[in-house]
């Protein structure tokens, strides 16, 4: 199974920098993905690691560590359309072809003028 | 290309009765998951269809059905609803050739009353 944490909230003040942190307890581990979900929409692709390191996507960067179980999301120069929540998720490697993902809480950060 | 579709967007049904909702995926994708995500709740696996095939299915009673189609859209039936089976059913695909990151539909609302 798969157990996954990332803060409730968080409050960031426009063009400043955030962290949002996700640390998983896994049985098996096929790569971790950042979601991003405005209320009453649809969760939006971010970002996707598998090896260590930190992956970046212009303002968005994605960092893991599977020896520690451990990733963050980076977002730069903030907006106020950055008001949302962000869902870690980790998919399983249950076995050949498994692709589903099993997803944290989400952080709802909101951006503040 | 359109994205992943998902029908009605809101549902309003009486505690006991059957509810069916509908998703047709991104063209060329195979895999079908269906997540529910109730107020305050995190994305909850239900159930993942590849293939025509159902794959695996999370931790939900057995009230909670669903198929996938010759051309790969797929329906979610979930019977005798209680109510707190109240939530955002989301619908999502994936594919190979995505690099089986996963899509996500905007969503059906499920009120039950």
């Amino acid at each position: 199974g798969q157990n996954i944490d990332q803060p409730t909230e968080m409050t960031a003040t426009e063009g400043a920098i955030v962290q949002i942190n996700c640390t998983y307890q896994t049985s098996g581990f096929n790569g971790l993905f950042w979601y991003q979900q405005h209320a009453g929409e649809a969760p939006t692709f971010l970002s996707y690691n598998v090896l260590d390191g930190l992956e970046e996507k212009g303002r968005f960067s994605s960092f893991l560590s599977r020896s520690k179980g451990y990733s963050y999301l980076l977002l730069k120069e903030l907006q106020m359309k950055d008001s949302a929540s962000y869902l870690c998720a980790v998919r399983d490697a249950l076995g050949a072809g498994s692709y589903q993902l099993t997803f944290g809480k989400g952080t709802k950060l909101s951006v503040i003028p | 290309e359109a994205g992943v579709t998902q029908s009605p967007t809101h549902l309003i049904k009486t505690r006991g009765q059957q509810a069916t909702l509908r998703c047709s995926p991104i063209s060329g994708h195979t895999s079908v998951y269906w997540y529910q995500q109730a107020l305050g709740l995190g994305l909850q696996f239900l159930l993942w269809y590849d293939e025509g095939e159902e794959r695996n299915r999370g931790n939900f009673p057995p009230r909670f059905s669903g198929r996938q189609f010759p051309n790969y859209s797929s329906e979610l039936n979930v019977n005798a609803l209680e109510l707190e089976d109240s939530a955002l059913y989301l619908c999502a695909s994936s594919s190979v050739g995505s690099g089986n990151t996963i899509y996500f539909g905007e969503g059906s609302w499920l009120t039950v009353v």
